[in-house]
């Protein structure tokens, strides 16, 4: 049960421009979103993550938006690097649920100089 | 300050055989949570391991089994080989409490012939 999508599989953007990556969930019991960076041969490593208390939450250059009614959240990277050309996946988590976190399938980003 | 390491880094077995991975939790770390990745999907989770007791399982089979050591680094076996298990099997660690910050290895490629 794909419960975390991420319906765009790659996503191509200028350096400098802003990179808009998203994810819908269906689950309305998540209540803690997290995006993850994942380069080549290297774990996903933790971005930024979002509690449902807020609607945003904002970390340098990164930018998590959570619109619960839609079930839908959003990772700005404003301005795009080359370096940020990774695999971004969201996951989710429900209250208790921290021991099963859900993926969605990920969107690859390329940063073009 | 030592990752997450996981080995071997690629391992190829026959179907019906057995396998054992392994991963060294980061230092001071006392959960770790196995995940299967599939081509083209996201990470999902297979088990956690808290204090060397399995504290919570996805949806996976009884032939997926781990084990916790006292140094907290730990195993996944998964018996009865099958084609699909064929994906990549990363290991993340965390500390109680801050579950959701965990930092993930850099996975261990099994490829299922």
């Amino acid at each position: 049960d794909q419960q975390v999508k991420q319906n765009s599989p790659s996503l191509s953007v200028q350096e400098g421009r802003i990179s808009i990556l998203n994810c819908d969930y269906t689950n309305s019991m998540f209540d803690y979103f997290l995006w993850y960076k994942k380069y080549p041969a290297e774990g996903p490593t933790f971005l930024i993550s979002i509690s449902s208390i807020k609607d945003k939450n904002e970390d340098g250059r990164f930018t998590v938006f959570l619109n619960k009614s839609a079930k839908h959240l959003s990772l700005h990277i404003v301005p795009s690097q080359p370096g940020d050309s990774a695999v971004y996946f969201c996951a989710a988590s429900a209250p208790g649920g921290w021991d099963d976190m859900r993926f969605g399938a990920g969107t690859r980003l390329t940063v073009k100089p | 300050e030592t990752g997450v390491t996981q080995s071997p880094t690629h391992l190829i077995k026959t179907r019906g055989q057995q396998v054992t991975l392994r991963c060294s939790s980061q230092s001071g770390h006392n959960t770790v949570s196995w995940y299967q990745q599939a081509l083209g999907q996201g990470p999902q989770f297979i088990f956690q391991y808290y204090r060397e007791e399995e504290n919570g399982r996805g949806n996976f089979p009884p032939r997926f089994s781990g084990l916790q050591f006292p140094n907290y680094s730990s195993e996944l076996n998964v018996n009865a080989l099958e084609l699909d298990d064929s994906a990549l099997y990363l290991c993340a660690s965390s500390l109680s409490g801050t579950i959701y910050e965990q930092y993930f290895g850099p996975g261990t490629r099994l490829t299922v012939t």
